[in-house]
């Protein structure tokens, strides 16, 4: 059965800090992966999606990466800013169009 | 850009009770999904959908769940007789798998059960 590690579980930083989130799957015969962002009591949004082919992707300041042999993956967030507080959730899929596991999310706070 | 609608955003009921959460899924999107997550825990897979049948199932989703799609538009969750560890927050997901599988989210349905 997957599971779906996150660490830290929560973090805090000053503004203009580069970050990175952790995320860990036992199972690594997985289909792909998806980081999301949740604000507090709010619904989850999509933020990047990594196919297990791939070793990366990048949407602006964020850059998510896939090694699947070890079963990890990173978000790395550039310069951050207050705006990016929330909690970060990673997700995979072990095959197409199945339901994804989740992993509890970290939770970031960036100071200003 | 397209999204995943939910309504209510707030559900309120008494144990017991029947509660149907409505979602409509992006218009082109085949694949659906509910998920919930009870407050400070991890997001749960409930029920997967496709071409008008259950496609897989947890083992939360036992005989007080039901989904439909009783139109080309809505997708719906019922509770039947809802219990105190109902409470959660239940979201709803479509993907279109000529995007490779993203799933997007609606925003959530609070669901208290008092």
């Amino acid at each position: 059965k997957q599971e779906v590690t996150q660490i830290p579980a929560a973090l805090s930083v000053p503004e203009g800090e580069n970050l990175v989130l952790n995320c860990s799957f036992t199972d690594s015969a997985i289909y792909n992966l998806q980081w999301f962002r949740q604000d507090h009591g709010k619904g989850l949004t999509s933020l990047l999606l990594i196919q297990s082919s791939q070793r990366e992707q990048t949407s602006g300041r964020l850059n998510a990466s896939l090694d699947k042999s070890s079963g990890r993956s990173t978000l790395y967030i550039a310069a951050s800013q207050p705006g990016d507080s929330a909690t970060y959730l990673c997700a995979v899929g072990d095959t197409r169009g199945t339901p994804l596991v989740f992993g509890k999310g970290t939770r970031l706070s960036v100071i200003a | 850009e397209p999204e995943v609608t939910q309504t209510p955003s707030h559900q309120v009921t008494q144990m017991g009770q029947e509660v149907i959460l409505r979602c409509v899924p992006i218009s082109n999107h085949l694949y659906f999904y509910w998920y919930r997550q009870i407050l400070g825990q991890k997001v749960e897979f409930l029920v997967s959908f496709y071409n008008n049948e259950i496609s897989e199932k947890s083992e939360i989703f036992d005989d007080q769940f039901s989904v439909e799609r009783p139109d080309g538009s809505n997708f719906t969750l019922k509770i039947r007789s809802t219990k105190l560890e109902d409470s959660a927050m239940y979201f709803c997901a479509s993907s279109d798998r000529t995007r490779r599988d993203t799933q997007y989210f609606g925003p959530g349905t609070r669901l208290t059960v008092l």
